[in-house]
């Protein structure tokens, strides 16, 4: 399974502020997604980002208050702009596993985020 | 509405005990995951099961597939604190992975 990483791990920020969370992998992987999990909640997924191309949004969520990066195989970046308390949730980046077709999902430790 | 519905919400028991976690779905799988997610962590995953009836054990925990794949269940035996998480399962759908709201256990000693 491949080794995630996320920073920062935590941070607390004001309304109207912006945050970069930046997810790194210990190898080479085509798919990677960005989840958002609210407090007490199950997880939800913002997009989906492939390497050299547009990420792929799910509904309720746009580009222009998550806009993502993916200048490689092995790193992404999700920001979230213009934030208020209601963005305040853990944000999680995954990878799919290599075991072929069975979508399996390998979890970074997250970003606590709470917005004043 | 969860196209996965996770039962129940939320389980506390004693060490020993033995516990059972629900994944029910109208709709039919290809493969299912279960994970746990212990406190400021990312879920891990446990297991895929694939094939209807499917029975698969890790340690003291059996993981059940269902004839149909709609459903899953989740036993652990003689639990022990370590157990303690919030327990997902998820299902490929629509072309990604669709999570339950999660089952947290919690044990104590």
């Amino acid at each position: 399974s491949a080794v995630i990483s996320q920073k920062p791990s935590r941070d607390i920020c004001q309304r109207g502020t912006s945050l970069t969370i930046q997810c790194q992998v210990d190898s080479q992987v085509t798919m990677m997604f960005w989840y958002r999990q609210q407090p007490g909640q199950s997880l939800t997924l913002i997009a989906t980002a492939n390497q050299g191309s547009e990420a792929t949004y799910e509904s309720g969520f746009v580009i222009d208050k998550f806009p993502i990066s993916r200048p490689n195989l092995t790193f992404s970046t999700l920001t979230v702009s213009n934030m208020s308390p209601e963005d305040s949730s853990i944000y999680l980046c995954s990878v799919e596993g290599t075991s072929g077709s069975y979508n399996e999902q390998f979890f970074g430790p997250g970003t606590r985020l709470t917005v004043l | 509405t969860q196209l996965l519905e996770q039962s129940p919400q939320f389980l506390s028991i004693q060490e020993g005990e033995n516990l059972t976690v629900y994944c029910n779905s109208s709709s039919v799988f290809s493969s299912l995951q279960w994970y746990r997610q212990e406190p400021g962590e990312g879920p891990v995953l446990l297991v895929t099961v694939v094939t209807g009836g499917e029975v698969k054990k890790l340690k003291r925990l059996t993981f059940q597939f269902g004839d149909a794949r709609k459903d899953s269940s989740l036993h652990i035996t003689a639990a022990q604190p370590g157990d303690t998480g919030l327990y997902l399962c998820a299902g490929e759908g629509w072309g990604k992975l669709q999570f339950g709201a999660g089952t947290q256990v919690v044990v104590t000693p």
